[in-house]
């Protein structure tokens, strides 16, 4: 079945510091990937998409890129804030259904 | 636009009452999706609509679970004869059809069952 696979958190972060957190997929075809985070007591909030092979989903200074040779789609942003200290969750949706398949999330803490 | 919205945002029940859940999605979506999260873990589907119709279960909806969206507005979760395994967080979520559509989730209901 459809899968998602993130690292395992905490990761912790110096503020300004170099962020990635690993996320690779299962799926028959060809779905689309998204990164949504939930800061602390609030709802799911997508941060960033990409539709097909090769796309770039980019926002807040986060970016991730489709990589279907790798089925990954990899977090990063250059210089993390203190405010972006939350909990990171890949998902997929895949060709020809609604439903999000989740990772199990990555929590995120930066200090000043 | 005001968001997902979902009522309550908190609830207690004892083990073997019945509860329910509500979901306003945003106006123009026509698209409702329900997913349950527990400590430490992703969000996990659980059923969605479109427009009024539910098209798909998961098989993590038991018997005791029961969705509607009568009028393809808001929606209802009822969970009947709730066990201490039910306690999570509910997330209810809307989006538009359409291709790689975004989905927009509401702040949660957790559950605790005692």
């Amino acid at each position: 079945g459809n899968s998602v696979t993130q690292m395992e958190g905490p990761v912790t972060l110096s503020e300004e510091a170099f962020l990635t957190i690993n996320c690779t997929y299962t799926a028959t075809g060809y779905p689309s990937l998204f990164w949504y985070v939930q800061y602390p007591g609030e709802g799911l909030q997508l941060l960033l998409k990409a539709t097909k092979a090769d796309d770039k989903g980019s926002n807040k200074g986060f970016e991730a890129t489709y990589r279907k040779e790798t089925t990954s789609f990899h977090l990063e942003k250059g210089s993390v804030q203190v405010s972006d200290s939350a909990v990171y969750f890949c998902a997929l949706s895949a060709t020809g259904f609604q439903k999000l398949v989740f990772g199990t999330g990555t929590r995120l803490l930066v200090s000043p | 636009d005001t968001g997902v919205s979902q009522d309550p945002r908190h609830k207690i029940t004892k083990r073997g009452q019945n509860v329910t859940f509500r979901c306003d999605p945003i106006s123009e979506h026509n698209r409702l999706y329900w997913y349950r999260q527990t400590l430490g873990q992703g969000p996990e589907f659980l059923t969605y609509f479109q427009n009024e119709a539910q098209l798909e279960k998961s098989r993590l909806l038991s018997d005791r679970f029961s969705a509607e969206r009568p009028k393809g507005s808001f929606s209802t979760l009822e969970i009947q004869r709730t066990e201490q395994g039910d306690s999570a967080m509910y997330l209810c979520a809307s989006g538009r059809r359409g291709g790689a559509e975004t989905q927009y989730f509401g702040p949660g209901t957790r559950l605790l069952v005692l």
